[in-house]
Order: C-alpha cells, then structure tokens, then sequence
C-alpha cells in the first residue's frame, strides 16, 4: 500500500522569506503523480502544484517550487517570498498512474507566516 | 462559474438517523469522489465513481453508500451504521478516472450527537 509521510506537523516562516515543507512516500511503482495541495482556514482544497514521476524536471508555479527526488522517495514543497495567504495546512499527496486513482494523503503541515 | 458545490456546509444529526451529503458538479468531469478529513489527519477515500451508474468502494466504505444516476450528481448517505461519523467530508471530482488532477468541493461538516 502507498503511503505518504510529512515529518512536520507545524513550520512557520517570516514574510518575504522561503520556507521547504517535506514529504515522504512509499511505493512500488515506476509511474504516479504527486501533488501538493494547500488547505486555508475556509477548507476548500487547493491545488499547489503537481509532478509526474516520469519527468527529471522540477515542477515549478509561480513562487511555488519542488525538489522531486525520485531515488529517495522524497517531495519537498518550496515556497519563495512568502505571503500572509500562503498560511495554510499543505498536504502532500500520491496517485497511482494505472488502477485505482484516489489520492493517498499525508497528515499534512500547518504553515503559519510570521508578518 | 464551473465548479463543485456541496451542501450545507454545516450539518447536524441525531445518532441513528441516515443523512445525505449533496454534492454537484459542472464541470463535465466523468470521475468523482467522496473523502473524509478526520482531526490531524489527511484525507481517506469513501467512495468513487469513474462513470455513471458505476461506483467502488475506498478505503473506508463501511457505514457509507452512494449513487451516481446522473454525472453531476455524487450523493453520499451516513448510515447509522458509520460507527464515527462526525468528520468533514470533501467531494472531488476529474476529468476522467485518469485525469490526473482532482478538484475538490468547499466541504460538509457534519456532527452526529
């Protein structure tokens, strides 16, 4: 079974600054996606930004940026100059590329920013 | 405006009693699911849908049902037989079953006293 890990339950970062929050994954497979979807105080589920694991090349949207290790399983989300609306829960996320396509979620990390 | 609706945002029930949670969408998207979010937790899947009148069980389906007779519309009932069915519960839905990225309704708390 897959499974998503992110080892930081709380980050905070000042404004302007940049903050990486972490994810770990489990699996077998050659070929799945990953997510990063953000979660503000209304709960309405975001999506950040998206990796294929087939691409070398690290997805990249505005400020928000990844470093996608696929050797090690590793999915770290980072976020440059950061703002007051970025504070928010992040949940890292996996989908398989073939057969059943839910997401398998992490439990998540609560980004505060510091003004 | 495309997009999911969910409704109510707040819903209130008696133990023992079935509640139904709505949610629709418009966005043309054949697949949709249902997770629930449960405190320090990430999302679990329920229930999906890759078609209409065609749907499987997730990962905690028990104590759940659904339907999908037409293809904006993915009900999801609490049985009383959810034996912890407070929680915030999120519909999603994609494309297709292999789309690859899922687009998530404003959510229903719901809380079974």
């Amino acid at each position: 079974a897959q499974t998503v890990t992110q080892s930081q339950p709380e980050m905070s970062v000042q404004e302007a600054e940049t903050v990486t929050l972490s994810c770990t994954y489990d699996t077998s497979e050659s070929d799945y996606y990953l997510f990063w979807y953000k979660q503000p105080p209304s709960r309405q589920m975001i999506l950040v930004i998206r990796q294929e694991a087939y691409k070398q090349q690290n997805a990249t949207e505005n400020r928000f940026s990844v470093n996608f290790q696929k050797a090690a399983k590793s999915f770290s989300l980072k976020i440059s100059d950061s703002q007051l609306g970025d504070a928010a829960m992040y949940f890292c996320a996996y989908r398989r590329e073939i057969g059943a396509n839910n997401l398998f979620f992490g439990t998540g990390t609560r980004l505060t920013v510091i003004p | 405006d495309g997009g999911i609706t969910q409704s109510p945002k707040y819903l209130f029930r008696k133990e023992g009693q079935n509640v139904t949670l709505s949610c629709e969408q418009n966005l043309n998207h054949d697949a949709m699911y249902w997770y629930r979010q449960d405190p320090g937790q990430g999302l679990r899947l329920i229930y999906y849908s890759q078609i209409v009148n065609d749907f499987q069980k997730g990962d905690i389906a028990e104590g759940y049902s659904v339907s999908r007779e037409k293809k904006e519309s993915f009900p999801l009932t609490v049985t009383s037989a959810q034996k912890n069915p407070t929680a915030f519960y999120l519909c999603a839905s994609s494309i297709t079953h292999r789309g690859r990225e899922q687009y998530f309704g404003p959510g229903t708390r719901l809380t079974v006293t």
